[in-house]
Parts: structure tokens; sequence; C-alpha cells
């Protein structure tokens, strides 16, 4: 069974730093790319960024509002992926969520989903 | 970034209606389009990849469709556990970007 459990969240300060981990059983780890993504409170879902499988580079994308404070890393020796957020605002208060990226190719396009989701932790930035 | 467009933001349905929420993305994004159901305080959960497959252990009630700059979900029987928001939500380029989500109510 795959099982995605996230942990590391809390109550910060603005300019605070803080990092999740998104421990990870029942699939091969390194096949896959992992994914966060967050849902501030009434919101609805943004992506976050990737990390791609270290078979494709492990590089990583993110998405412009985090880009510059927050590194998606992967540890693939223990099948975790970490979020590593500095700089902490306000409006990033929301619940993360780690999951799995998985793909099929069909005419030689790639498509990519998100087919397995972690249960989310809370991360609230308040002074 | 592409602009995913949802409609309707929400609706009032009844069990067994056939219910269709539709995807418009800003430019053409090919197949790339999935489509999520979340229940209050709980994760996503993946109904469609790629426009139009059905995930595996997911009714086959739902049912996806389109490509290009526009995308159906298509509930065929409404069923109680089926009142939820449901979000698209594009692969085709980074940053990936989600519709605002539509609520489905009970009428």
């Amino acid at each position: 069974e795959v099982q995605l459990v996230e942990s590391g969240g809390g109550l910060v300060k603005p300019g605070q730093s803080l990092k999740l981990s998104c421990t990870t059983s029942g699939f091969n780890f390194g096949d896959y790319a992992m994914s966060w993504f967050r849902q501030a409170p009434g919101k609805g879902l943004e992506w976050v960024g990737f990390i791609r499988s270290t078979a494709l580079g492990g590089t990583t994308e993110y998405a412009a509002s985090v880009k510059g404070r927050f590194t998606i890393s992967r540890d693939d020796s223990r099948s975790i992926a970490h979020l590593q957020m500095n700089s902490l605002k306000t409006d990033d208060s929301a619940v993360y969520y780690c999951s799995r990226v998985g793909g099929i190719s069909m005419i030689i396009i790639q498509y990519y989903y998100v087919d397995y989701w972690g249960h989310g932790t809370l991360v609230t930035v308040s002074s | 970034d592409i602009q995913l467009t949802q409609s309707p933001s929400s609706l009032s349905a009844s069990v067994g209606d056939r219910v269709t929420i539709t995807c418009r993305p800003s430019q053409s994004i090919s197949s790339s389009l999935n489509w999520y159901q979340q229940k209050p305080g709980k994760a996503p959960n993946l109904l469609i990849y790629a426009a139009s497959n059905l995930q595996s252990g997911v009714p086959s009630r739902f049912s996806g469709s389109g490509s290009g700059t526009g995308f159906t979900l298509t509930i065929s029987s409404l069923q109680p556990e089926d009142f939820a928001t449901y979000y698209c939500q594009q692969s085709h380029n980074t940053p990936w970007t989600f519709g605002q989500g539509t609520k489905v109510e009970i009428k």
C-alpha cells in the first residue's frame, strides 16, 4: 500500500524557517518525481514545486511565489522528500501536501498527474 | 502561466442527476488535464488523468473528455458520496495550475 506521511508543520513567525518531511512507503521511491502542494484555509489548491527522479537528474521546478525561498530535496536511500521553507511570510500559511507524481506515455507524449497524496501538515506563519 | 477557468463554481444537484463540469485553459494543453475530488479536511483524490483516463479504483460513473482548450468532467448518476469540490489541473507546463474548483452540493 502506497503511503505518504508529512511531518514538520507548525507555528512560526514571519521570516523564520521550517522544514517539512514526507516519509513514504509501498513503492519504489527512486522511480518517481515528488511534488508539494498547498492549500490556504478556505482556498483552492496551489502547486509549490516538484523534484524529478534521480534518474532524470533530480532537478527541481518551483512556483514563482516560493522560488528562491523554498527548496525541495530527496533522500532516495530513506524514501523521504523534504521541503525547506525559508523567509516565511504570512501568505505561506496553508496545509502542505506531499504527493507522488505518476506519468504515462501516449504517442510519444508524456502526461503527468498526482496519483497519491499525503494527509497534509498545517503551517501557520504569524507574529 | 496557463489559467484554467472552471465552471460552474458551484452547483446544487440531486442524487441520480447527471452532472457536468467544464474546464477551459487559456491556451492549448493537448490532453495534459487531470481532475481531482476533494472532501472537507481531506487530501485531493485523483479521478481522471490525461483528460479521459479513469484512475484505478474510481467508479465508472466518472468520465472525462476533451483536449486542447476544452475539457469536461461528467458524473453520470450523482451518488451521496460525490458531494465534494472538484478541481481540474494542468500539467502541460510549469507552473502547474488548478481551476478555482466546483463545489457540488445537495439540492
